[in-house]
């Protein structure tokens, strides 16, 4: 099982929608966690945190459960501008005590008009 | 520009060849880790150096991979005879702290084609 999962996807929708990504970890030790975006050839950008009490930026919604091992984020109404992947990562607690950023494989998102 | 800066960012070479790549990491950052990422994948850790000290390698780090912090500043990943599947990105990313609360920022990434 990969430590970090999620849906490739893509997810295709049309500009306004509403979507949501979702996320599971596997390691109960890991401390935090965050969404970045990657866009086609470039490196990865933090987007936001995520925090157990849930945390909005703007149209964007990032919900932590650490009970579940689960985390989301929600973007409301699509632009176009945020057609990219988005790579969802804990820090997850080595064998050693270090906390290395572990990615998911990225969800993809096409928003088209 | 103050990020982190990656060189060279594109590299082409042959199989067998000997390849290096160096990360400057953001100037006060005690953190540095190396990933691989290939097509339709996210980013695989390599890895890990705190200040000068590497403590973490992936299994994916074959005996053909070596990495250097010598001074807790710049480093190296040096990749020896060079296979077609080490054809990827390599990203490198810093970060400031202790403990497991702080982000990492990435470079733009070297990209690797082995021919």
């Amino acid at each position: 099982r990969k430590e970090v999962e999620q849906d490739p996807g893509p997810f295709n929708v049309p500009e306004g929608a509403t979507v949501a990504f979702n996320c599971t970890y596997s390691n109960s030790a890991s401390q935090s966690f965050f969404w970045y975006r990657q866009d086609c050839r470039k490196e990865p950008k933090l987007l936001m945190s995520v925090y157990s009490s849930g945390n909005e930026d703007g149209r964007f919604t990032a919900q932590l459960n650490r009970a579940s091992q689960y985390i989301s984020l929600l973007i409301r109404d699509s632009k176009l501008s945020d057609s990219a992947t988005y790579l969802c990562v804990v820090n997850w607690k080595k064998a050693g005590g270090s906390y290395i950023p572990t990615f998911g494989r990225g969800t993809s998102l096409i928003v088209h008009p | 520009d103050t990020g982190v800066s990656q060189n060279p960012r594109h590299k082409i070479t042959k199989r067998g060849q000997n390849v290096t790549f160096r990360c400057d990491p953001i100037s006060e950052h005690n953190r540095l880790y190396w990933y691989r990422q290939t097509l339709g994948q996210g980013p695989e850790f390599l890895t890990y150096f705190q200040n000068e000290a590497q403590l973490e390698k992936s299994r994916l780090l074959s005996d053909r991979f070596s990495a250097e912090r010598p001074k807790g500043s710049f480093s190296t990943l040096e990749i020896q005879r060079t296979e077609q599947g080490d054809s990827a990105m390599y990203l490198c990313a810093s970060s400031l702290g202790l403990g497991g609360n702080t982000e990492a920022f990435f470079g733009q990434g070297t990209r690797l084609t082995v021919v």
